[in-house]
């Protein structure tokens, strides 16, 4: 049981939008840490895909944003590609925990 | 850029230790806090602790604290993780993933911006 809360799957064709959810609580989200998202290619190791809720590293498309309100966060795909199927994961800080969680991770499929 | 380069695979029996090493290069080594973080075959990630290169001091997740030790050697710019009394449920990926903070001030954000290939531990009798 993640500590954060992902759906399993979304799916979309190619040049939609899909958008991904990351439900937390007040010792996580709610209380004010970041959410960061992260893509994760088959076979390989996770990479840094939003940072700081709405920020992208160099060299990520503009085609994927980030969001935060509340006690949730959001991860918007637009113009769906091939190549963006890949698992999402979402991550913040937890201060009951005193440690980093993840979500369950979303696989997304492009149809 | 930065690198980090991990040690190879490992096949433990249970109850039994492993050492997995994380090279880092590219960087300040001391300059970034360092993490190990782990995934079970077809499951989700799992965070299992922090190192601060400089000086050493650690934190554990709850779920491992007293079975994982992480240390690291200035010399080498290199982190390790051992994990002990190895169980089948502990047959996962393991990855170091770099803090994005800086560990003399603790300025930036609370996530990991580059990773380890990942080492594959397999725990089997």
């Amino acid at each position: 049981q993640s500590v954060l809360t992902q759906p399993p799957s979304v799916s979309g064709a190619p040049g939609q939008r899909v958008t991904i959810s990351c439900t937390g609580s007040s010792s996580n989200i709610g209380t004010g840490y970041d959410v960061h998202w992260y893509q994760q290619l088959p076979g390989t190791a996770p990479k840094l895909l939003i940072y700081g809720n709405t920020n992208r590293p160099s060299g990520v498309p503009d085609r994927f944003s980030g969001s935060k309100s509340g006690t949730s966060a959001s991860l918007a795909i637009t113009g769906l590609q091939a190549e963006d199927e890949a698992d999402y994961y979402c991550q913040s800080y937890d201060s009951s925990l005193s440690g980093w969680v993840f979500g369950g991770g979303t696989k997304l499929t492009v149809l | 850029q930065v690198q980090l380069v991990q040690s190879g695979a490992e096949v433990k029996k249970p109850g039994a230790s492993v050492k997995v090493s994380c090279k880092a290069s590219g960087y300040t080594f001391t300059r970034y806090y360092m993490h190990w973080v782990r995934q079970a075959p077809g499951q989700g990630l799992e965070w299992l602790g922090i190192i601060n290169p400089n000086g050493g001091s650690t934190s554990y997740a709850q779920k491992f604290q007293g079975r994982v030790t992480m240390t690291r050697d200035t010399s080498t710019s290199t982190v390790y993780m051992e994990l002990s009394s190895l169980r089948s449920e502990d047959t996962a990926i393991y990855y170091c993933a770099r803090d994005s903070r800086t560990a003399y001030d603790s300025s930036g954000y609370y996530c990991f911006d580059d990773w380890g290939q990942g080492t594959l531990v397999t725990v089997s009798s």
